[in-house]
């Protein structure tokens, strides 16, 4: 059973600080990683994705992979109140080509 | 990103009726399509993975004769909740796999949720 961990939060974070959100999984061979944000009571929203090790951005999104630690975080400057929601970390199974979430790591940016 | 649709967003039921569920995708075509559903604070869990034109695959413990899935076009997959009752109110989620260069992943509908009562 390929596993994905994440610590449930809540993360507190002031606004216009760095959220830094982690996630470690078990399947040394997952290629694909994926960053979702879901707001209470809607669907989750792609924010990134990353395949290869070291570092992705995309304005304030930075996501970073380590496939030797077999980590994956995503880190969010200058977080603002509207970041404030539950963010899935997922990877991709190989085999069945099925997403596999983790339970999420909840973000509270306050003002 | 891509865009995919879900009908209807919001229905209540009384137990032992059916109910059907539709997912589109709207901008892309979608030979793979995922049905998730979640629970109150709990995170995504995946029913079945559903391909056009054969039989979807359920994930375990995952009922198929209660949970039927239909992917008849390659913008189009259905649920039907048959027989539903109270414990399967929840939050249903369909996603779709895009394929085209510039998405290539994986996107979310905007959810049904389903109140049995």
């Amino acid at each position: 059973q390929k596993e994905v961990e994440q610590n449930s939060g809540p993360l507190s974070v002031p606004e216009g600080a760095i959220a830094s959100l982690n996630c470690t999984y078990s399947d040394r061979g997952s290629q694909s990683f994926f960053w979702y944000r879901q707001y209470s009571g809607k669907s989750p929203e792609l924010i990134m994705f990353i395949y290869s090790n070291g570092d992705k951005e995309d304005g304030r999104f930075t996501a970073q992979l380590n496939k030797a630690s077999q980590y994956v975080s995503l880190l969010i400057r200058d977080s603002q109140p509207s970041d404030s929601a539950t963010y899935l970390c997922a990877l991709r199974d190989t085999g069945f080509q099925k997403l596999v979430f983790g339970t999420g790591t909840r973000l509270l940016v306050s003002p | 990103g891509a865009v995919v649709s879900q009908h209807p967003s919001r229905v209540i039921c009384k137990s032992g009726t059916s109910v059907k569920i539709e997912c589109r995708s709207l901008d892309f075509q979608a030979t793979t399509m995922f049905w998730y559903r979640q629970f109150p604070k709990q995170s995504l869990m995946l029913m079945a993975t559903s391909n056009e034109g054969s039989k979807a695959t359920y994930e375990q413990g995952v009922e198929k004769d209660k949970f039927l899935i239909n992917h008849a076009s390659l913008t189009l997959s259905t649920l039907t909740v048959t027989s539903a009752h109270p414990e399967d109110s929840s939050f249903y989620i369909c996603s779709a796999r895009d394929y085209r260069p510039e998405s290539y992943e994986q996107y979310f509908g905007p959810g049904t949720r389903l109140t049995v009562t």
